[in-house]
């Protein structure tokens, strides 16, 4: 079946800008991660979502980002009032739930962000 | 909190040679250590598991073994090609949902 596909896969806006960007996961999976990785360095954790439990928002940056999961399948990653340090590749990724198989995160291939 | 190492420097090696990436930990030992490969403009894509109970695994060319004395995974391509030439990931799991990855060590296996 397919794999993880992002959308946009690229986005330039303006500072100050709000944008949205959006995961839909490999069907059936029921965890949900959002990464975001900068030039150059590893990625970095944001939020984490797994079935209907409350998502884990602990790796969010600041209150400018927010994330959603509608009905345990689509996500949308919304970035408020852009900043020039937000530019960076927006990674999705999705696996089977903890504790089953190799908890195997499969990526989709990323959004890249330029705010000007 | 958890600290990853991965040499940053980009690791150039000779096709048919075998290519060792280091990963070293500062802190706890995780439950699981996952190694993925990352292609430019691309998502990363796992590779190979290995489990705080495992010394070693292997996978065709891929061989990543795992010392919690040391805190240190190493992963081995034997008798690389230049389709190797990638950056790749480690990425610790304490055994919960929450990953923590490393920066990545880009190798380039030159023909």
């Amino acid at each position: 079946g397919a794999g993880v596909s992002q959308s946009p896969s690229n986005k330039v806006t303006e500072k100050g800008k709000d944008v949205e960007l959006r995961c839909d996961p490999i069907s059936g999976h029921t965890a949900l991660y959002w990464y975001r990785q900068s030039l150059g360095q590893g990625l970095e954790f944001l939020i984490y979502f797994q079935g209907n439990s409350a998502p884990d928002k602990s790796g969010l940056p600041s209150d400018r980002f927010s994330a959603e999961r509608t009905g345990g399948s689509v996500s949308t990653l919304t970035i408020q009032r852009t900043q020039q340090e937000d530019s960076a590749v927006y990674l999705c990724a999705s696996s089977l739930p903890p504790g089953l198989m190799y908890n195997e995160q499969f990526f989709g291939p990323g959004t890249r962000l330029t705010v000007l | 909190s958890q600290k990853i190492e991965q040499n940053s420097e980009a690791l150039n090696i000779q096709e048919g040679k075998t290519a060792t990436l280091t990963c070293n930990y500062t802190n706890y030992s995780p439950a699981y250590l996952q190694w993925y490969r990352q292609d430019p403009g691309r998502g990363p894509v796992f590779l190979l598991l290995i489990r705080e109970n495992e010394k070693e695994k292997r996978k065709e060319r891929l061989k990543v073994t795992f010392d919690t004395t040391l805190k240190q995974s190493l992963f081995h391509i034997t008798a690389s090609q230049p389709a190797d030439s990638a950056t790749y990931l480690c990425a610790l799991d304490r055994g919960t949902y929450k990953y923590i990855f490393g920066t990545g060590t880009r190798l380039k296996v030159l023909a």
